[in-house]
Protein backbone atom coordinates (compact mmCIF):
# COMPACT_ATOMS: atom_id res chain seq x y z
CA UNK A 1 0.00 0.00 0.00
CA UNK A 2 1.43 3.64 -1.06
CA UNK A 3 1.75 5.54 2.11
CA UNK A 4 3.61 7.80 4.22
CA UNK A 5 4.60 6.96 7.71
CA UNK A 6 5.24 8.92 11.24
CA UNK A 7 6.35 7.87 13.97
CA UNK A 8 5.57 8.73 16.66
CA UNK A 9 1.89 9.58 16.62
CA UNK A 10 1.78 11.44 19.89
CA UNK A 11 4.48 12.61 21.97
CA UNK A 12 5.05 15.05 25.14
CA UNK A 13 8.42 16.15 25.77
CA UNK A 14 10.23 18.70 27.87
CA UNK A 15 11.65 22.27 26.44
CA UNK A 16 15.36 21.41 25.85
CA UNK A 17 15.14 17.52 25.34
CA UNK A 18 16.49 17.02 21.46
CA UNK A 19 13.88 14.60 19.50
CA UNK A 20 13.66 13.54 16.15
CA UNK A 21 9.90 13.20 14.28
CA UNK A 22 10.60 10.26 11.51
CA UNK A 23 8.85 10.12 7.93
CA UNK A 24 8.89 6.93 5.55
CA UNK A 25 7.49 7.06 2.29
CA UNK A 26 7.07 4.14 -0.19
CA UNK A 27 6.64 5.41 -3.13
CA UNK A 28 9.62 6.80 -4.83
CA UNK A 29 8.59 10.25 -4.63
CA UNK A 30 11.26 12.90 -5.01
CA UNK A 31 10.05 16.11 -3.16
CA UNK A 32 8.82 15.49 0.56
CA UNK A 33 7.63 18.54 3.24
CA UNK A 34 7.30 18.93 6.31
CA UNK A 35 4.46 21.34 7.96
CA UNK A 36 2.62 22.36 11.04
CA UNK A 37 -0.86 22.66 11.54
CA UNK A 38 -2.09 25.04 14.49
CA UNK A 39 -5.47 26.02 15.05
CA UNK A 40 -6.39 29.48 12.61
CA UNK A 41 -3.35 29.12 10.83
CA UNK A 42 -3.80 26.53 8.72
CA UNK A 43 -0.71 24.17 7.57
CA UNK A 44 2.83 26.22 7.78
CA UNK A 45 5.56 25.04 5.43
CA UNK A 46 8.68 23.92 8.18
CA UNK A 47 11.12 22.12 5.38
CA UNK A 48 11.01 20.79 2.12
CA UNK A 49 13.32 18.27 0.17
CA UNK A 50 13.45 18.55 -3.98
CA UNK A 51 15.34 14.97 -4.01
CA UNK A 52 18.13 13.46 -1.66
CA UNK A 53 20.62 15.95 -0.10
CA UNK A 54 18.70 18.91 -1.31
CA UNK A 55 16.60 20.94 1.38
CA UNK A 56 15.03 24.46 1.82
CA UNK A 57 13.23 26.40 3.84
CA UNK A 58 9.69 27.01 3.93
CA UNK A 59 7.29 29.41 6.11
CA UNK A 60 8.93 28.35 9.28
CA UNK A 61 12.30 27.27 9.75
CA UNK A 62 13.31 28.47 13.14
CA UNK A 63 14.13 25.78 15.39
CA UNK A 64 14.16 23.12 13.34
CA UNK A 65 16.42 20.79 11.44
CA UNK A 66 16.20 18.11 8.60
CA UNK A 67 18.14 16.03 6.22
CA UNK A 68 17.49 13.96 3.82
CA UNK A 69 20.48 10.99 3.10
CA UNK A 70 18.00 8.48 1.89
CA UNK A 71 15.09 9.05 -0.96
CA UNK A 72 12.43 7.58 1.56
CA UNK A 73 13.18 9.18 4.40
CA UNK A 74 13.06 12.81 5.76
CA UNK A 75 13.00 13.22 9.45
CA UNK A 76 12.54 16.22 11.35
CA UNK A 77 14.77 17.26 13.84
CA UNK A 78 13.76 19.61 17.36
CA UNK A 79 17.30 20.11 18.59
CA UNK A 80 16.10 21.75 21.73
CA UNK A 81 12.06 22.43 21.70
CA UNK A 82 10.35 24.98 23.03
CA UNK A 83 6.52 25.37 24.44
CA UNK A 84 5.98 27.49 21.02
CA UNK A 85 6.74 24.30 18.97
CA UNK A 86 3.70 22.16 20.54
CA UNK A 87 1.59 21.37 17.31
CA UNK A 88 0.07 19.51 14.52
CA UNK A 89 3.02 18.23 12.60
CA UNK A 90 2.55 16.70 9.05
CA UNK A 91 4.98 15.02 6.40
CA UNK A 92 4.03 14.36 3.12
CA UNK A 93 5.13 13.46 -0.52
CA UNK A 94 4.77 13.61 -4.21
CA UNK A 95 6.79 13.35 -7.26
CA UNK A 96 9.28 16.18 -8.34
CA UNK A 97 6.56 19.25 -8.81
CA UNK A 98 5.47 18.90 -5.42
CA UNK A 99 1.88 19.16 -6.47
CA UNK A 100 -0.06 16.02 -5.77
CA UNK A 101 0.99 15.49 -1.97
CA UNK A 102 0.29 12.74 0.21
CA UNK A 103 0.49 12.93 3.80
CA UNK A 104 1.08 11.12 6.96
CA UNK A 105 -1.18 10.65 9.79
CA UNK A 106 0.00 13.33 11.67
CA UNK A 107 2.39 13.79 14.71
CA UNK A 108 1.11 15.42 17.88
CA UNK A 109 3.90 16.88 19.69
CA UNK A 110 3.36 18.84 23.52
CA UNK A 111 6.43 20.68 24.40
CA UNK A 112 5.85 21.48 28.31
CA UNK B 1 5.45 36.66 -1.46
CA UNK B 2 2.39 33.88 -2.36
CA UNK B 3 -0.58 33.61 0.00
CA UNK B 4 -3.90 32.32 0.48
CA UNK B 5 -7.15 33.77 2.03
CA UNK B 6 -10.20 31.76 3.17
CA UNK B 7 -12.25 33.90 4.33
CA UNK B 8 -14.88 31.97 6.23
CA UNK B 9 -13.32 29.62 8.77
CA UNK B 10 -16.66 28.28 8.99
CA UNK B 11 -19.78 27.01 6.09
CA UNK B 12 -22.78 25.63 7.06
CA UNK B 13 -25.23 23.64 4.32
CA UNK B 14 -28.14 21.52 4.71
CA UNK B 15 -27.67 17.88 2.77
CA UNK B 16 -28.55 17.77 -0.82
CA UNK B 17 -27.92 21.35 -1.14
CA UNK B 18 -25.08 22.91 -3.38
CA UNK B 19 -22.36 24.18 -1.33
CA UNK B 20 -19.38 26.67 -2.21
CA UNK B 21 -15.70 27.21 -0.06
CA UNK B 22 -14.12 30.30 -0.61
CA UNK B 23 -10.19 30.61 -1.75
CA UNK B 24 -8.74 33.69 -3.31
CA UNK B 25 -4.63 33.58 -3.86
CA UNK B 26 -1.45 36.26 -4.19
CA UNK B 27 1.41 34.42 -6.04
CA UNK B 28 3.51 36.47 -8.84
CA UNK B 29 3.06 34.52 -12.00
CA UNK B 30 1.03 31.57 -12.93
CA UNK B 31 -0.80 29.81 -9.99
CA UNK B 32 -1.14 26.38 -9.43
CA UNK B 33 -3.60 25.90 -7.72
CA UNK B 34 -4.98 23.29 -4.71
CA UNK B 35 -7.79 21.79 -2.73
CA UNK B 36 -7.54 19.42 0.08
CA UNK B 37 -9.87 18.01 2.72
CA UNK B 38 -8.91 16.96 5.70
CA UNK B 39 -10.58 14.16 7.88
CA UNK B 40 -11.24 14.56 11.72
CA UNK B 41 -7.84 12.59 13.08
CA UNK B 42 -6.63 12.44 9.50
CA UNK B 43 -3.90 13.32 7.25
CA UNK B 44 -5.23 15.74 4.37
CA UNK B 45 -6.04 14.19 1.45
CA UNK B 46 -5.69 15.91 -2.26
CA UNK B 47 -9.07 16.59 -3.80
CA UNK B 48 -8.01 18.60 -7.48
CA UNK B 49 -6.07 20.99 -8.90
CA UNK B 50 -5.60 23.61 -11.20
CA UNK B 51 -2.13 24.30 -13.13
CA UNK B 52 -3.52 25.49 -16.85
CA UNK B 53 -6.20 24.24 -19.17
CA UNK B 54 -10.00 24.47 -18.37
CA UNK B 55 -10.97 27.30 -15.94
CA UNK B 56 -13.29 24.31 -14.45
CA UNK B 57 -11.69 21.92 -12.96
CA UNK B 58 -13.06 18.29 -11.67
CA UNK B 59 -11.80 16.04 -8.62
CA UNK B 60 -12.79 13.83 -6.30
CA UNK B 61 -15.97 12.63 -4.55
CA UNK B 62 -18.25 15.11 -6.81
CA UNK B 63 -15.98 18.35 -6.11
CA UNK B 64 -14.93 20.40 -8.58
CA UNK B 65 -13.30 24.21 -8.72
CA UNK B 66 -13.61 27.39 -10.40
CA UNK B 67 -10.66 28.97 -11.39
CA UNK B 68 -11.18 32.88 -11.99
CA UNK B 69 -7.82 34.65 -12.84
CA UNK B 70 -9.32 38.24 -12.76
CA UNK B 71 -10.86 37.60 -9.57
CA UNK B 72 -7.59 35.52 -8.02
CA UNK B 73 -10.06 32.83 -6.43
CA UNK B 74 -10.34 29.21 -6.41
CA UNK B 75 -13.40 28.55 -4.91
CA UNK B 76 -14.73 24.86 -4.65
CA UNK B 77 -18.53 24.05 -5.07
CA UNK B 78 -20.43 21.01 -4.73
CA UNK B 79 -23.66 20.25 -6.52
CA UNK B 80 -25.63 18.42 -3.92
CA UNK B 81 -24.04 17.79 -0.51
CA UNK B 82 -23.77 15.19 1.83
CA UNK B 83 -23.21 14.73 5.72
CA UNK B 84 -19.87 12.56 4.84
CA UNK B 85 -18.49 15.95 3.11
CA UNK B 86 -18.45 17.38 6.88
CA UNK B 87 -14.57 18.25 7.09
CA UNK B 88 -11.97 20.54 7.11
CA UNK B 89 -10.81 21.92 3.73
CA UNK B 90 -7.82 23.35 2.78
CA UNK B 91 -6.98 25.94 -0.35
CA UNK B 92 -2.93 25.61 -1.50
CA UNK B 93 -1.18 27.95 -3.89
CA UNK B 94 2.65 27.83 -5.58
CA UNK B 95 4.16 29.55 -8.39
CA UNK B 96 4.14 28.00 -11.70
CA UNK B 97 8.33 28.96 -11.66
CA UNK B 98 11.01 26.26 -10.13
CA UNK B 99 10.35 26.74 -6.25
CA UNK B 100 8.39 24.14 -5.21
CA UNK B 101 7.18 25.92 -2.06
CA UNK B 102 3.21 25.53 -1.24
CA UNK B 103 1.39 28.03 0.42
CA UNK B 104 -2.09 26.84 2.36
CA UNK B 105 -4.80 28.64 3.47
CA UNK B 106 -6.03 28.61 7.15
CA UNK B 107 -9.06 26.33 6.36
CA UNK B 108 -13.00 26.44 6.45
CA UNK B 109 -15.01 23.90 8.64
CA UNK B 110 -17.81 22.43 6.46
CA UNK B 111 -20.49 21.17 8.27
CA UNK B 112 -23.15 19.52 6.00
CA UNK B 113 -26.46 19.21 8.42
CA UNK B 114 -28.81 16.25 7.77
Amino acid sequence: EAQVTQNPRYLITVTGKKLTVTCSQNMNHEYMSWYRQDPGLGLRQIYYSMNVEVTDKGDVPEGYKVSRKEKRNFPLILESPSPNQTSLYFCASSFYNGDTQYFGPGTRLTVL
Amino acid sequence: AQSVAQPEDQVNVAEGNPLTVKCTYSVSGNPYLFWYVQYPNRGLQFLLKYITGDNLVKGSYGFEAEFNKSQTSFHLKKPSALVSDSALYFCAVRASGSARQLTFGSGTQLTVLP
